[in-house]
């Protein structure tokens, strides 16, 4: 099944521990992307990469690292989470052209 | 990118047609019109998109103005599950920029 998966789906941690979201996608999609989701503010993208190896800002980057060494895998890291990063993510992929994007079921992290 | 206007939010009946106006005054030429939706907290799905032919697939009907300056996802007998928020975004083909704006919140009501 094609599907975009993401680890964990929750996560409750502690202001500053080092934690990594994975994602990963089983369509050999060239572009993969981040997005956080809070009340109000809709979805805003954090990083994304056009293949691998290749890796952009979105509109709000701070705080958080991206790799892309394969083209299936694409993890989301906080280096140093803090209270602001509370929020519901997504991880999205799609064919280089000519294609929507297909979302993850989301990782729901706070950080106390 | 072109920026777009949906209507906050709209009701429909079980087993109506639901049409969802989008307004993107401003769109260019090599920019495609496309439709997400949003069920509760679960990742956004792709719906359809399109250039300036119509498209069908078996989801929606997506209806674009011959200026393509507006578009009208058609969910042709919607039912309880499509209570959602919609999503229209246009972007140039192979460009990053996805902006979701508020969308429009369906609710489909029995």
């Amino acid at each position: 099944e094609a599907q975009v998966t993401q680890n964990p789906r929750y996560l409750i941690t502690v202001t500053g521990k080092k934690l990594t979201v994975t994602c990963s996608q089983n369509m050999n999609h060239e572009y993969m992307s981040w997005y956080r989701q809070d009340p109000g503010l809709g979805l805003r993208q954090i990083y994304y990469s056009m293949n691998v190896e290749v890796t952009d800002k979105g509109d709000v980057p701070e705080g958080y690292k991206v790799s892309r060494k394969e083209k299936r895998n694409f993890p989301l890291i906080l280096e140093s989470p803090s209270p602001n990063q509370t929020s519901l993510y997504f991880c999205a992929s799609r064919r280089a052209s000519g294609s929507g994007q297909f979302f993850g079921p989301g990782t729901r992290l706070t950080v106390l | 990118d072109a920026k777009t206007t949906q209507p906050p939010s709209m009701d429909c009946a079980e087993g109506r047609a639901a049409n969802l106006p989008c307004n993107h005054s401003t769109i260019s030429g090599n920019e495609y019109v496309y439709w997400y939706r949003q069920i509760h907290s679960q990742g956004p799905q792709y719906i359809i998109h399109g250039l300036k032919n119509n498209e069908t697939n078996e989801m929606a009907s997506l209806i674009i103005t011959e200026d393509r300056k507006s578009s009208t996802l058609i969910l042709p007998h919607a039912t309880l599950r499509d209570t959602a928020v919609y999503y229209c975004i246009v972007r140039v083909d192979n460009n990053n920029d996805m902006r979701f704006g508020a969308g429009t919140r369906l609710t489909v009501k029995p």
